[in-house]
């Protein structure tokens, strides 16, 4: 079963405009990831945050994590065509290793 | 090198073929995965190899077998398949202890598809 559900699904912007999407989860966490893939490919790590964070940069990316509410955020800001993607939240069971439940992973089209 | 490979890219098979997919990497990672992908949805894991042993099975049909041969390879053979199985197989590997503290590098993928 998955541990997180992503909103929204599908996400259609314009080149510029700033993408944003949430990801909830159900049981406690260390950290929460997040992971792009493009168009069937294998997946990229984007941003690792912990869970005594509350937000963190990475270039145009800004990722948010509210343990309160077991919810987190990634933001893409001024996106390009080239962020066309899947973008899953992911959460690690266990001390060992990183396996990971993935959310169900929002779909985002950026239009030239 | 921070790359993980996989062998095929793609693979077309019957039902009653075996098959084997290969995954690799240079990186001295210690945990190495099998993830199974559908399309437009999540990867799910499959199984975890731990120091070259297998620590996890998410009940996988038997006609998916993995295998470590040493720290750097892994191998998921593949028997009496069925249309179902048709997905993505993802692997991916990650420091041991990452604990969800370190990030997993994956494969491209191998495209399976089943007739």
């Amino acid at each position: 079963s998955q541990q997180g559900e992503e909103d929204p699904q599908a996400l259609s912007i314009q080149e510029g405009e700033n993408a944003t999407m949430n990801c909830s989860y159900k049981t406690s966490i260390n950290n929460l990831q997040w992971y792009r893939q493009n168009s069937g490919r294998g997946l990229v790590h984007l941003i690792l945050i912990r869970s005594n964070e509350r937000e963190k940069h990475s270039g145009r990316l800004r990722v948010t994590l509210d343990t309160s509410k077991k919810s987190s955020s990634l933001l893409i800001t001024a996106s390009r065509a080239a962020d066309t993607a899947s973008y899953f939240c992911a959460t690690a069971r266990g001390a060992a290793g990183n396996k990971l439940t993935f959310g169900g992973g929002t779909r985002v089209l950026v239009k030239p | 090198d921070t790359e993980v490979t996989q062998t095929p890219k793609h693979l077309v098979m019957g039902m009653t073929n075996k098959k084997s997919l290969k995954c690799e990497q240079h990186m001295g990672h210690r945990a190495m995965y099998w993830y199974k992908q559908k399309a437009k949805k999540p990867p799910e894991l499959m199984f975890v190899y731990s120091y070259e042993k297998l620590s996890i099975n998410e009940s996988v049909p038997s006609r998916f077998s993995p295998e470590c041969p040493n720290s750097s390879l892994l191998n998921l053979h593949l028997h009496a398949l069925q249309p179902e199985d048709s997905a993505l197989y993802l692997c991916a590997s990650s420091q041991e202890r990452a604990g969800g503290r370190q990030s997993s590098f994956f494969g491209p993928g191998t495209r399976l598809t089943v007739l």
